[in-house]
């Protein structure tokens, strides 16, 4: 089972940072990466980024720039960060984990977590 | 504007079959597998198949999917109306250093 936690509310320019936490299992496991989605309200899924459990990382082009996403196998948790907000990040945001490559699916996916961008 | 097309919306009453489709191009459904994701309204997307055509363990066989050079196809068979929900595609895109892209996603009504 995969758990996302953090603020539901974050300022314009701010950096919003959320927590997976993962349930029934190591995320060091050998072929599994973490991975973030968001769904705007109302609209489709976005992928955000893929991280593995050594660190290696996958970020969604177009968001790059602002996302950095972690991993603390000691807590079994992957986390993810994404600098600048503005009221266009206001999403549901979803931790899965994912099995990467041509193959590519998320499976299973977390319960979500609105985020707000507002002042 | 998604990587991936599917139509926005698809009807159909109970018991008939429905298809919606997924329009790619080489660099991701074309070269990669596709997977598909059921969304319920105010649930979080459950995988219903992966790897164009396998159903995870607790999928019915109502569902199918298929994949053709750069389009793809996911079929639903004995249609219930439980299965009123938003249906995305995805895959792994090659291009930009690789990258998972999903389709706009399709509502279905069941009638």
């Amino acid at each position: 089972q995969l758990q996302e936690s953090g603020p539901g509310l974050v300022k314009p320019s701010e950096t919003l940072s959320l927590t997976c936490t993962v349930s029934g299992g190591s995320i060091s496991s050998s072929s599994y990466y973490w991975g973030w989605i968001r769904q705007p309200p109302g609209k489709g899924l976005e992928w955000i980024g893929s991280v593995s459990s050594g660190g290696r990382t996958y970020y969604n082009p177009s968001l790059k720039s602002r996302v950095t996403m972690s991993v603390d196998t000691s807590k079994n948790q992957f986390s993810l960060r994404l600098s600048s907000v503005t009221a266009a990040d206001t999403a549901v945001f979803y931790c899965a984990r994912w099995y990467g490559g041509t193959y590519s699916w998320f499976d299973p996916w977390g319960q979500g977590t609105l985020v707000t961008v507002s002042s | 504007q998604s990587v991936l097309t599917q139509p926005p919306s698809a009807s159909a009453t109970p018991g008939q079959r429905v298809t919606i489709s997924c329009s790619g191009s080489s660099s991701n459904i074309g070269s990669n597998s596709v997977c598909w994701y059921q969304q319920l309204p105010g649930t979080a997307p459950k995988l219903l198949i992966y790897r164009n055509n396998q159903r995870p363990s607790g999928v019915p066989d109502r569902f199918s999917g298929s994949k053709s050079g750069t389009s793809a196809s996911l079929a639903i068979s004995g249609l219930r109306s439980e299965d009123e929900a938003d249906y995305y595609c995805a895959a792994w895109d090659d291009s930009l250093s690789g990258h998972v892209v999903f389709g706009g996603g399709t509502k279905l009504t069941v009638l």
